[in-house]
């Protein structure tokens, strides 16, 4: 049971490239997030799709986009890297707003 | 927009000592959750307080959700060195779709 699966798990860039951050559920969830961590800060959400077919900006947008792609994936796109994007980001899908979040193992980039 | 904030941010204890870490909400909840982050891991969830006045246990973790639906807190009673990590409370306002997390609190235990 692989619950919520990252890729990739480490990457490194040059500010200015772009880069997809992928994340896919086997568990049937509707909704999906994608939070960033910075070091001994709390998850700050950046984007998420409530269900299949939407997507709502949360509290940190700017910079990224996201795609629902079907029920299972939701990826999260960096269009121009910069240095301030360096940061630990995990994706959470649920069942339901009143049901836990589960994470996968996060997505470590560093942006030069 | 909504904030939650958790206090302390960084705890230090003795093994056997107790802990207790408070999260405070600027708008009422319907309901908050609490995670756990191991070092270099992810938040994994530990229980979810629905109604005002709530607590629930869980071996030694006792958590509280506020009367008034805007604070909560866990306490941790003879802390243990397995319980390191950094606890999250997060919280969810009407009938949105996410959670808005608080800032954590670090455990440090050590023997």
């Amino acid at each position: 049971n692989a619950g919520v699966t990252q890729t990739p798990k480490f990457q490194v860039l040059k500010t200015g490239q772009s880069m997809t951050l992928q994340c896919a559920q086997d568990m049937n969830h509707n909704s999906m997030y994608w939070y960033r961590q910075d070091p001994g800060m709390g998850l700050r959400l950046i984007y998420y799709s409530a269900s299949e077919g939407t997507t709502d900006k949360g509290e940190v947008p700017n910079g990224y986009n996201v795609s629902r792609l079907n029920k299972r994936e939701f990826s999260l796109r960096l269009e121009s890297a910069a240095p301030s994007q360096t940061s630990v980001y995990f994706c959470a899908s649920t069942g339901g707003a009143d049901q836990p979040q589960h994470f996968g193992d996060g997505t470590r980039l560093s942006i030069l | 927009g909504q904030q939650v904030m958790q206090i302390p941010q960084y705890q230090h204890v003795q093994e056997g000592e107790d802990f207790t870490t408070y999260c405070n909400s600027s708008t009422t909840l319907s309901n908050i959750q609490w995670y756990k982050q191991r070092p270099g891991g992810h938040p994994v969830f530990l229980i979810q307080l629905v109604k005002s006045g709530e607590v629930k246990k869980q071996k030694r973790l006792t958590f509280q959700f506020g009367e008034a639906k805007k604070n909560s807190s866990l306490h941790i009673t003879a802390t243990q060195t397995t319980d390191v990590g950094t606890y999250f409370c997060a919280g969810r306002a009407g009938t949105a779709s996410k959670l808005t997390f608080g800032t954590g609190t670090r455990l440090q235990v050590t023997l």
